[in-house]
């Protein structure tokens, strides 16, 4: 079975620092994809980042960054210079790789609030 | 503007009662998800639908129903059979596409009067 771990359950920093989310993953799938959504206090989940099993570079998007390591099954989330509306529930997800039959397992999220 | 539209934002129900939420989307995506969201929990999965006149149960189906009539609509009926429906409920719909993501809507929030 899958399984995704996000053990921060809340996270408070000060504007401008940085802060990094963590996700640990369980699966006995060889493929899989890996997911970061964004889920403001208005409630719809937006997508941040999707990473498949076999591509472990790291991606940079502007402020944020995705760090994948099969290693440790990890696939932590940093956000750098954290602003305000960076406030929010982020969740992590797995998927197995059964191309037009994509089932999320959801992590149980992490709360981020940034303190101006 | 394509989007996913999920209606009502608010929703209650009466003990007993069958209630049935909304999900239209204009995105021409095949497959299309409800999800269920309670506090301080992720996203657990009750049905999804590949494609037209076809659906799978996910993870926690009980107590649910939905029905595939046209491509672009999906709705999730909640029965009186579900003990305890009070939850945030997200429908979610992706193109065939296996590089693509599965795009959420706004959610509808049912609470048991």
């Amino acid at each position: 079975a899958q399984k995704v771990t996000q053990a921060q359950t809340e996270i408070s920093v000060v504007e401008k620092e940085d802060v990094t989310l963590d996700c640990v993953y369980e699966t006995r799938d060889t493929t899989y994809y890996l997911f970061w959504y964004k889920q403001p206090p208005s409630g719809e989940l937006v997508f941040l980042i999707r990473r498949n099993s076999f591509d472990e570079q790291n991606e940079i998007s502007g402020r944020y960054s995705w760090n994948f390591q099969k290693s440790t099954s990890s696939f932590n989330f940093t956000i750098t210079a954290s602003q305000v509306v960076d406030s929010a529930v982020y969740f992590c997800a797995l998927s197995e790789a059964n191309f037009g039959n994509e089932k999320l397992t959801f992590g149980t999220g992490t709360r981020l609030t940034i303190i101006p | 503007d394509g989007g996913i539209t999920q209606s009502p934002k608010y929703l209650f129900r009466k003990e007993g009662q069958n209630v049935t939420l909304s999900c239209e989307q204009n995105l021409n995506h095949d497959a299309m998800y409800w999800y269920r969201q309670d506090p301080g929990q992720g996203l657990r999965l009750i049905y999804y639908s590949q494609i037209v006149n076809d659906f799978q149960k996910g993870d926690i189906a009980e107590g649910y129903s939905v029905s595939r009539e046209k491509k672009e609509s999906f709705p999730l009926t909640v029965t009186s059979a579900q003990k305890n429906p009070t939850a945030f409920y997200l429908c979610a719909s992706r193109t065939d596409n296996s590089n693509q993501p599965q795009h959420f809507g706004d959610g509808t929030r049912l609470s048991i009067l």
